[in-house]
């Protein structure tokens, strides 16, 4: 049981380039969401997902896009990278809201932009 | 929006000695209290929660935390220290709507 997996683990990008982290899970979980973690400043939610087909907003989303077209995957878009994007991102998920429900991590991606 | 604030950036304890990894909180209403563990190139683990009942909470790894209303105030301990207890911890609170709002984390170091 794999729990979440993300992928790639670590990439470099140029600012102004273009990617995309994936996200997946095998626990059949409904909520699905990406932090990005920074040093000092803990934790921060970008988007979150209730459900295939939905997306919401976070506390840091400009600059990101999000997609949830499969239940199991949840996909996070930098369409034109820049260095203050340099994070390292996690992805999680959960059975019911986060609020109340315990979150299960993925090991994270490191992302840095040159 | 609900907050909480972990006032120490690192904790240094000898092993076998106990620990103490502060947390406070700022919420309206009840709060949902969450602990999680960070160690090194993983992810967050869970460690426990208080959603209500018993103000101690008992958790993995033989964690526990005390839920103080009054001091609000979520801190988590353990009674005796090990050196795999070395992580990064996090205090989290839930917020309105669906998520979790997160402390700054807490370095825990454990020397032998």
């Amino acid at each position: 049981n794999a729990g979440v997996t993300q992928t790639p683990k670590f990439r470099v990008l140029k600012t102004g380039q273009s990617m995309t982290l994936l996200c997946a899970q095998d626990m059949n979980h409904e909520y699905m969401y990406w932090y990005r973690q920074d040093p000092g400043m803990g934790l921060r939610l970008i988007h979150y997902s209730v459900g295939e087909g939905t997306t919401a907003k976070g506390e840091v989303p400009d600059g990101y896009n999000v997609s949830r077209l499969k239940k199991q995957n949840f996909l996070l878009g930098l369409e034109s990278a820049a260095p203050s994007q340099t994070s390292v991102y996690f992805c999680a998920s959960s059975n019911g809201p986060s609020g109340a429900n315990v979150l299960t991590f993925g090991a994270g991606s490191r992302l840095t932009v040159l | 929006a609900q907050s909480v604030a972990q006032p120490e950036d690192q904790v240094n304890v000898a092993e076998g000695n106990p620990l103490t990894v502060k947390c406070t909180y700022s919420v309206s209403g009840n709060p949902y209290l969450f602990w999680y563990v960070q160690y090194p190139n993983r992810g967050l683990q869970f460690l426990l929660k208080y959603i209500t009942g018993d103000n101690l909470v008992k958790g993995s790894y033989g964690f526990e935390a005390e839920f103080n209303k009054s001091q609000t105030s979520f801190h988590l301990k353990k009674p005796s220290a090990l050196v795999s207890d070395s992580a990064l911890y996090f205090c989290a609170v839930r917020d309105t709507g669906y998520a979790l709002n997160f402390g700054k984390g807490t370095s825990l170091l454990v020397t032998p």
